[in-house]
C-alpha cells in the first residue's frame, strides 16, 4: 500500500470549510484513497473513498488531483462535532479481499467557535 | 441494528492471565477484523476473517488467537497477557463487495 503524508494538526472555525490535504505520490493505478476519522476514544468512522474522480456524499467531498499524487478531503461546513483525527489511507479496493487498512497518525482537526 | 459491539469496555489484567475480548456484529458481514491502537499511533491489524471457519494473521498477531465459528462472532483471545499488550482494541466488520468498514467502540485493556 502506498505511503501517505498528512499534516499533524489543523484548526478550522465553525461553519467554515475544512480542507484536509493528503500526499500519496507513490500511489498505484489500482489503489483507492480512503478517508476515515476517529473522534476521541471512539472507533474509526468511514467518511468517503475514491479512485480518480471527485466524490461527494452527505459527509464530505473528496478531491483527487489529476495525477492522483494528492487529494483533499473537504468538510463544507465544519461543526464542533467534526473535531477528530482524520486518516487518509491508500490501498487496493477492500472489495477485492483482505481487510487491512493501514492507519498512519492522521491529522488532528480542531474546530473552534 | 446494533452494529458492531465489543465487550468489555475496560479490562485490567495481571501479567500471565488469559482473557477473551468479545466482538459481535448483527449485519451479516462476512469480513471481520481485530486492530490494536497504541498511544500516538494508528491502528494495526492483528487478525482477520473472511468468513466463518476462516481466519488469517495480520501484521501483529503474536500473543493473540482468534476463531470464527459463526458469522456474527469473532472473539480475540490473549493466552498469557503481557504489559506490551496494553492497548485499545477495535473490532471491525464489512460486507462482501463493500468498501466501508464498521468499527466497534473499542476495549481498553491494561496489563499490569
Amino acid at each position: 500500500d502506498a505511503k501517505t503524508t498528512q499534516p499533524t494538526s489543523m484548526d478550522c472555525a465553525e461553519g467554515r470549510a475544512a480542507n484536509l490535504p493528503c500526499n500519496h505520490s507513490t500511489i498505484s493505478g489500482n489503489e483507492y484513497v480512503y478517508w476515515y476519522r476517529q473522534i476521541h476514544s471512539q472507533g474509526p468512522q468511514y467518511i468517503i473513498h475514491g479512485l480518480k474522480n471527485n466524490e461527494t456524499n452527505e459527509m464530505a467531498s473528496l478531491i483527487i488531483t489529476e495525477d492522483r499524487k494528492s487529494s483533499t478531503l473537504i468538510l463544507p461546513h465544519a461543526t464542533l462535532r467534526d473535531t477528530a483525527v482524520y486518516y487518509c489511507i491508500v490501498r487496493v479496493a477492500l472489495t477485492g479481499g483482505g481487510n487491512k487498512l493501514t492507519f498512519g497518525t492522521g491529522t488532528q482537526l480542531k474546530v473552534e467557535l | 441494528n446494533a452494529g458492531v459491539t465489543q465487550t468489555p469496555k475496560f479490562q485490567v489484567l495481571k501479567t500471565g492471565q488469559s482473557m477473551t475480548l468479545q466482538c459481535a456484529q448483527d449485519m451479516n458481514h462476512e469480513y471481520m477484523s481485530w486492530y490494536r491502537q497504541d498511544p500516538g499511533m494508528g491502528l494495526r491489524l492483528i487478525h482477520y476473517s473472511v468468513g466463518a471457519g476462516i481466519t488469517d494473521q495480520g501484521e501483529v498477531p503474536n500473543g493473540y488467537n482468534v476463531s470464527r465459528s459463526t458469522t456474527e462472532d469473532f472473539p480475540l483471545r490473549l493466552l498469557s497477557a503481557a504489559p506490551s499488550q496494553t492497548s485499545v482494541y477495535f473490532c471491525a466488520s464489512r460486507d462482501t463487495g463493500i468498501n466501508e468498514q464498521f468499527f466497534g467502540p473499542g476495549t481498553r485493556l491494561t496489563v499490569l
